[in-house]
């Protein structure tokens, strides 16, 4: 059964930094990874998907990385700012079904 | 960029009322799903619908659960007898194909408050 784990719970960073949430999961047979944004009380917003042949993938200020065999992603975000305060969560692709990580809850100090 | 809807966002009810989740897919799509999230805790899968059939099903989605399509645009997820550890936001998702490695859009939940 798979096993998706998030590290750390949770981070607090001061606004500019740059930082890395890293995701683990047990199985690699995987179609895909996501990377998802919730907000407290709120829905998923997808940030990125990489499909399970490549290694990774830039949107703006964030940039996933996938190694697939290790069974290890992480998402990396640049000068981060107030507003990245969130609860990140990365789900892996496997039959059909999403499972998800517990999540990195991020606050990102002004 | 296309959005999966889903209403109402906030519900209440008595334990053992029956309750109806509503959502519309992306027009187009074909692979429909239901997930939830108790607070705290991590997202997890309920069951995934095609072709006015249910695919694949979790543990969790037990006789108290079913799911419709009762015309071409809704989705339902329907909760029998509610009981409190129902008490959960309920996503719907959708996928353009049912491919594996395709993307599922998500809607924005439904907070189901079971009392």
């Amino acid at each position: 059964k798979q096993e998706v784990t998030q590290i750390p719970a949770a981070l607090s960073v001061p606004e500019g930094e740059n930082l890395v949430l890293n995701c683990s999961f047990t199985d690699s047979a995987i179609y895909n990874l996501q990377w998802f944004r919730q907000d407290p009380g709120k829905g998923l917003t997808s940030l990125l998907l990489i499909q399970s042949s490549q290694r990774e993938q830039t949107s703006g200020r964030l940039n996933a990385s996938l190694d697939k065999s290790s069974g290890r992603s992480t998402l990396y975000i640049a000068a981060s700012q107030p507003g990245d305060s969130a609860t990140y969560l990365c789900a892996v692709s496997s039959a059909r079904q999403l499972t998800f990580g517990s999540g990195t809850q991020l606050t990102v100090l002004p | 960029e296309p959005e999966v809807t889903q209403t109402p966002s906030h519900q209440v009810t008595q334990m053992g009322q029956e309750v109806i989740l509503r959502c519309v897919p992306i027009s187009n799509h074909l692979y429909f799903y239901w997930y939830r999230q108790i607070l705290g805790q991590k997202v997890e899968f309920l069951v995934s619908f095609y072709n006015n059939e249910i695919s694949e099903k979790s543990e969790i989605f037990d006789d108290q659960f079913s799911v419709e399509r009762p015309d071409g645009s809704n989705f339902t997820l329907k909760i029998r007898s509610t009981k409190l550890e129902d008490s959960a936001m309920y996503f719907c998702a959708s996928g353009a194909t049912g491919a594996p490695n395709e993307k599922l859009f998500f809607g924005s939940g439904t907070q189901l408050s079971v009392l």
